[in-house]
């Protein structure tokens, strides 16, 4: 079975921008979670999409957004960017919403704001 | 509100020695506690998860955990340590039902040959 894929891997993007990252479930999975990773603050959860509704929320401010679709992939948008969204995203898909099942992760999208 | 706390941002150990990453947690109901190991530009990979089974859970590459309710512990363990072991091990903790898997700072784990 294929894993989690994430696209794109890397991403330069200037202040000011928007961007748009994407991830596709392992098959069968409906939950999709992602999560921010920086050095100063570590892995940080942002929110869970099972069945196109998002289900859980972090402690984000709401330049950041995602959307689930029909085929479960997701995608994750952030507006207005800042230097300190510069960080790893990451996300993870599972069968089942809530955490309780095994979260498979992607490999991360390395986004890099100057 | 949970959360979990990793003791020592580095670990470093011979090959062949005895791994252990401490991990304690905190909870107000019983939660459900990961292992997940990170290699370079890499992942996230789940090495071992508690679910309120069996409080031994082993895992792959060898690797085991006890939970400890009466210590708040879920330390992880690996008899011999192998070179290729060396990568960031998180632990984490989530509230059935929340989504929100809650992680560790980290433990960057090095193996000296």
């Amino acid at each position: 079975k294929a894993g989690v894929t994430q696209t794109p891997r890397y991403l330069i993007k200037t202040r000011g921008q928007q961007v748009t990252l994407s991830c596709s479930p392992i098959s069968g999975h409906r939950s999709v979670s992602w999560y921010q990773q920086t050095p100063g603050q570590g892995l940080q959860f942002l929110f869970e999409y099972f069945s196109e509704t998002q289900r859980n929320k972090g402690n984000f401010p709401g330049r950041f957004s995602g959307r689930q679709f029909s085929n479960s992939r997701s995608e994750m948008n952030v507006s207005t960017l800042e230097l300190g969204d510069s960080a790893l995203y990451l996300c993870a898909s599972s069968l089942a919403s809530g955490g309780t099942d095994t979260q498979y992760f992607g490999p991360g999208t390395r986004l890099t704001v100057l | 509100a949970q959360s979990v706390t990793q003791l020592g941002s580095h670990v470093s150990v011979s090959e062949g020695a005895l791994v252990l990453l401490r991990c304690n947690y905190s909870s107000s109901v019983p939660p459900y506690l990961f292992w997940y190991v990170q290699y370079p530009n890499q992942g996230l990979q789940l090495l071992l998860k508690y679910t309120s089974a069996a409080t031994l859970v082993k895992g792959i590459n060898g690797f085991e955990a006890e939970f400890k309710k009466s210590e708040t512990s879920f330390h992880l363990t690996k008899p011999s340590a192998h070179m290729s072991d060396a990568a960031e091990y998180f632990c984490a903790v989530i509230l059935p039902g929340s989504g929100n898997l809650i992680f560790g700072k980290g433990t960057k784990l090095s193996v000296k040959p």
